[in-house]
């Protein structure tokens, strides 16, 4: 079984540009959500997907969204970037419902670098 | 939210037992405990979770205290690739079946040859 994809790997943008950041859960997951990891706040929720809808929010300002499509993949956006977007950017799918073991399975991320 | 508290840093000898140690004082009676780690700069990995009793699989061990206000997850036998972060994390209900997991800041192993 394919594990979790996220692409790109490695992106550089400048200030004040956009940038959108792919997930590719795991066959028959419907439930992806995303973190932000920096060195200095550590791991931090983001948002999580289920079936296309918007589950649960963490605390981010509204710059950074996100959504979900019928096959379970998907795509977050960053807009006017700040210098503090930085990140390595986690997703993470789950089978989403009924009795599981919760776990979630990480992709290896995309490293954003924002000069 | 419940929170964890985890120290940042630990060495341990290869070959001995590595304990994590973990608190999670505001955890609530039906959050679980679970952690993950996470190896340079690629995803977490699951390792083990738990909600009161004791749970072992082939990576680990964990014991939660009674009051479930801590716990300590165990590496049996440290090997050189168990060096990584280790996270401890508390599964919040969120409620209509969704959760939401709190990540502490997590533990540095350094295992030492």
């Amino acid at each position: 079984k394919a594990g979790v994809t996220q692409t790109p790997r490695y992106l550089i943008k400048t200030r004040g540009q956009q940038v959108t950041l792919s997930c590719s859960p795991i066959s028959g997951h419907r439930s992806v959500s995303w973190y932000q990891q920096t060195p200095g706040q550590g791991l931090q929720f983001l948002f999580e997907y289920f079936s296309e809808t918007q589950r649960n929010k963490g605390n981010f300002p509204g710059r950074f969204s996100g959504r979900q499509f019928s096959n379970s993949r998907s795509e977050m956006n960053v807009s006017t970037l700040e210098l503090g977007d930085s990140a390595l950017y986690l997703c993470a799918s789950s089978p989403g419902q009924g009795e599981n073991t919760g776990e979630l399975f990480f992709g290896e991320g995309s490293r954003l670098t924002v000069l | 939210d419940a929170k964890t508290t985890q120290p940042t840093s630990m060495d341990c000898a290869e070959g001995r037992a590595a304990n994590l140690p973990c608190n999670h004082s505001t955890i609530s009676g039906n959050e679980y405990v679970y952690w993950y780690r996470q190896i340079h700069s690629q995803g977490p990995q699951y390792i083990i979770h738990g909600l009161k009793n004791n749970e072992t699989n082939e990576m680990a061990s964990l014991i939660i205290t009674e009051d479930r206000k801590s716990s300590t997850l165990i590496l049996p036998h440290a090997t050189l690739r168990d060096t990584a972060v280790y996270y401890c994390i508390v599964r919040v209900w969120r409620g209509s079946g969704t959760y939401k997991y709190i990540f502490g800041t997590g533990t540095r192993l350094k295992v030492l040859a």
